[in-house]
Order: C-alpha cells, then structure tokens, then sequence
C-alpha cells in the first residue's frame, strides 16, 4: 500500500529554535495534512494543504505543499515546551474517504 | 459533546482470546475509522467505513473485524489475539466529504497487551 515516510524520526531541540520536518510518498496526494499528537493522546489537525505550491500558516507553524504532489513540509519556529509531541503528515488520493498517515516525526524541547 | 468515545482505555489479553474494542461519536460523522499505532510505523489504518452498513479494509486488517450498524457505533473485533496485535489503537470519525473530511477527531485510544 501507501506509504509516507517522515523525516527525521525524532528531534531534541532547544527552546527558541526552529524547527523543519518533511514527509515524502511514492504516490501523489491531492491533499496533504499535518496532526500533531500530544503524550497520552489522539492526533490533532494543524494544517491542511490543497493545492500544490501551497504554503499556509498557523500561529508559529508553516506547511508546504510540494509541487510534485509527493511531499509536504512543516516548519516551527521559535519553539516552545508544549511543542513537544509526535507530528505526523497525512495524505488523501483522489476523491478516497481515507487518509494514510506518515511514520511521525517525534519532537523534545528542552529548556 | 462527547467527541470520540473509546472503550476501554487498557486491556490485557491472552494469546487466542477475543475482545471488542468499542467506539461511539456523536457528532454524526458519517466516517469512522480504526487505526493502529506501533513505534516508529505510525499510525496504519485498519478498517473504515463511510456509513451505516459499509465497512472496508485499511492497510493492516488481518485478523480484524468490524461492523457499522449505527452511525455512532464503530466496534473493532479481535477474534483471535496474538502478541503482534500489542499496539495502541485509535478510533476516529469525520464528515465523509468536503473540507470537514480532512479533521478526524480522534478518541484517546486503547492501550491492548496480548501475552
């Protein structure tokens, strides 16, 4: 099936740094979404991505649509202690009802 | 508003028993589905279903049943545990379609050990 692998696996950052995740597939998606997951917890819709070349904001965070429909990035900046979680991408083909999901990148903040 | 609703939050099984593994929302979200989450494989999506009386298969559905009876309802089976199904499940629903699709509200998952 699908696959979306994410890249790196995990990260240990300071407070204030930025951060960059990436998410790549062997298939192209019409929709790319970003989750986050905090500990002890189910997935929460940070972004979604439409169009390829689409770059959209919310709050500190910023997601890119690839423009060969097979990748998807998010950014963090100046990162803060409750920033720590598993993001994970998301991607949906065509008009299919279900959403594969990435490998997850895990993020530590450290003070 | 409840949300998603998982139950239970831990299980223990034995190798070969069986358990169901319940799930209700009441947003009336037409999409239901389950997925697993082991370390380092993400979450893998078992079986989903668009509506009362559809279900289909996700990536890893061996030795997974389920039902949609309701729209609320979204029952995952185990009919015959085994130690690879140790993992952390999730159930989550949306809107079918349109842009709604794209925000899964997810339960808080359950927590299975098989021995």
């Amino acid at each position: 099936g699908q696959q979306l692998n994410q890249s790196p696996q995990s990260m240990f950052i300071q407070e204030g740094e930025d951060v960059s995740m990436n998410c790549t597939s062997s298939s192209i998606f019409n929709t790319w979404l970003w989750y986050k997951q905090d500990p002890g917890e189910g997935p929460v819709l940070l972004i979604a991505l439409y169009k390829a070349g689409e770059l959209t904001s919310n709050g500190r965070l910023t997601a890119q649509f690839g423009i060969t429909r097979k990748d998807s990035f998010l950014n963090i900046s100046a990162s803060i202690p409750s920033d720590v979680g598993i993001y994970f991408c998301a991607g949906r083909t065509g008009t299919a009802s279900k959403l594969t999901f990435g490998t997850g990148t895990r993020l530590q903040v450290t003070l | 508003n409840a949300g998603v609703t998982q139950t239970p939050k831990f299980q223990v099984l034995k190798t070969g028993q069986s358990m169901t593994l319940q799930c209700a929302q009441d947003m009336n979200h037409e999409y239901m589905s389950w997925y697993r989450q082991d370390p380092g494989m993400g979450l893998r999506l078992i079986h989903y279903s668009v509506g009362a009386g559809i279900t289909d298969q996700g990536e890893v559905p061996n030795g997974y049943n389920v039902s949609r009876s309701t729209t609320e309802d979204f029952p995952l089976r185990l009919l015959s545990a085994a130690p690879s199904q140790t993992s952390v499940y999730f159930c989550a629903s949306s809107r079918k379609s349109g842009v709604s699709a794209n925000v899964l509200t997810f339960g808080a998952g359950s927590r299975l050990t098989v021995l």
